[in-house]
């Protein structure tokens, strides 16, 4: 039973470009989550999708944007760069209806110069 | 709104012995889920335990067990018999139902140290 992959696993990138995040769910799961996490801070929530659509946001700026395809899994987008968004973007998967549970990917790090 | 306090940013324990890490939550919702999740240095988020707010016992998975007093808003987990592998970042986090569903509030972290 694979479990939530990432790609790639590391990535550096140069202020203003732009990057794309992929994630593949757990294997039955229909939802998936993005988390960015800062050094030494714990996740914070980015945005959630569901059905192809973005559920929930937290409190990123537009520049943050997402897709769900129809097998699930998930791409991040991050338009102009900036010093700032180096961090630790983690995936998680879920059942939309009944479990609180969610399983995380083992994350991508990303570094911007 | 939600949020998890770790008041402890750094915790050490001796092998064997049993650790308590503390976590307080807030919510306005009437039906949450708490979860407690372990970080190695590699950076993957594993799942440790699972607490829902209408539970009447506490969960308990192997070695770990999670003190959950709802009056108090607090659950703490306690890992008995520490293990240097155990040696890691530990997160209190939260999900809520309806609004606040499938959105994780995560706390700062604690830092667990296991000396031989």
């Amino acid at each position: 039973d694979a479990g939530v992959t990432q790609s790639p696993t590391h990535l550096i990138k140069t202020r203003g470009q732009q990057v794309t995040l992929r994630c593949s769910p757990k294997s039955g799961h229909d939802t998936v989550s993005w988390y960015q996490q800062a050094l030494g801070q714990g996740p914070q929530f980015i945005f959630q999708y569901y059905e192809e659509e973005e559920r929930q946001r937290g409190n990123f700026p537009d520049r943050f944007s997402g897709h769900q395809f129809p097998n699930y899994s998930s791409e991040l987008n991050v338009n102009a760069l900036l010093l700032g968004d180096s961090a630790l973007y983690l995936c998680a998967s879920s059942l939309r209806a009944g479990a609180y549970e969610q399983y995380f990917g083992p994350g991508t790090r990303l570094t911007v110069t | 709104a939600q949020k998890i306090t770790q008041t402890q940013p750094g915790m050490f324990v001796q092998e064997k012995e049993a650790v308590t890490l503390d976590c307080t939550y807030d919510t306005s919702d009437p039906s949450y889920g708490l979860f407690w999740y372990k970080q190695p240095s590699s950076g993957e988020m594993i799942f440790l335990i699972y607490q829902g707010s209408y539970d009447q016992q506490n969960a308990t998975e192997g070695r770990y067990s999670l003190n959950f007093q709802k009056a108090r808003k607090s659950a703490n987990l306690v890992i008995s018999a520490s293990q240097l592998g155990d040696s890691a970042m530990y997160f209190c986090a939260m999900r809520g139902a309806n609004t606040n569903a499938g959105k994780s509030t995560f706390g700062d972290g604690t830092t667990l140290t296991v000396k031989p």
